[in-house]
């Protein structure tokens, strides 16, 4: 199947600093990145709809402001949280869909990024 | 709202047992719905169910939808410690590709 990685895989960090995640498309082209959030004993939660060449869609009660999206490419996506605080510790996913199949436009996940904030 | 219910939301089994995954939803324009493993990482896709009463198999797992219901079940035959995971449901909505996840069953298959 298609590949979708992302960069760190891990990452602890200071509350009031920012961190920016990458998710890429390794074997095909993604126009459409969905970036979920995990918490510990939770399902997956959709934070945003990230669109190449666009802005992202947010889903209610994610803070476009504080969760920054930008897909600057057709294999990249980059999820930045900005003045991160302990709250925001979490599993933060992204999945792309492979459009280039059929019949099922089939997503694929990265293998998520471990948030830890002090 | 949107959801997706699991159930259980943990099972622990001996090897060689059966289970059955539950799966039921209240989603809006449903397109699919979707079984996904969840070891350490990533989700890992297993089935899509798109039409009611067809059952989809893949070795021991099988899969079932029934929209009239708007239920799901996964089942394991002959379980293997390999199969201790977080088995996740979700649904697709037609026309936007977002898919709406349960919270999981979390199977932890003993020797």
């Amino acid at each position: 199947g298609a590949v979708v990685s992302q960069h760190p895989s891990w990452v602890i960090c200071k509350s009031g600093t920012s961190v920016k995640i990458e998710c890429r498309s390794l074997d095909f082209q993604a126009t459409t990145m969905f970036w979920y959030r995990q918490f510990p004993k939770q399902s997956l939660m959709l934070m945003a709809t990230s669109n190449e060449g666009s802005k992202a869609t947010y889903e209610q009660g994610v803070e476009k402001d504080k969760f920054l999206i930008n897909h600057a490419s057709l294999t990249l996506s980059t999820l930045t949280v900005t003045s991160a605080h302990p709250e925001d510790s979490s599993f933060y996913i992204c999945s792309a869909p492979d459009r280039g199949r059929t019949p099922y436009n089939e997503q694929f996940f990265g293998p998520g990024t471990r948030l830890t904030v002090l | 709202e949107d959801k997706v219910v699991q159930s259980p939301l943990s099972l622990v089994v001996h090897e060689g047992d059966t289970v059955t995954l539950n799966c039921s939803y209240e989603v809006t324009n449903f397109r699919s719905l979707l079984w996904y493993k969840q070891e350490k990482k990533a989700p890992t896709f297993l089935f899509m169910l798109t039409s009611s009463g067809i059952e989809k198999k893949s070795g021991r797992l099988s899969s079932i939808l029934d929209k009239k219901e708007l239920s799901s079940i996964l089942n394991i035959t002959a379980t293997q410690t390999g199969d201790s995971a977080i088995y996740l449901c979700a649904v697709e909505q037609g026309g936007s590709e977002k898919l709406v996840f349960g919270k999981g069953t979390k199977l932890t298959v003993n020797p």
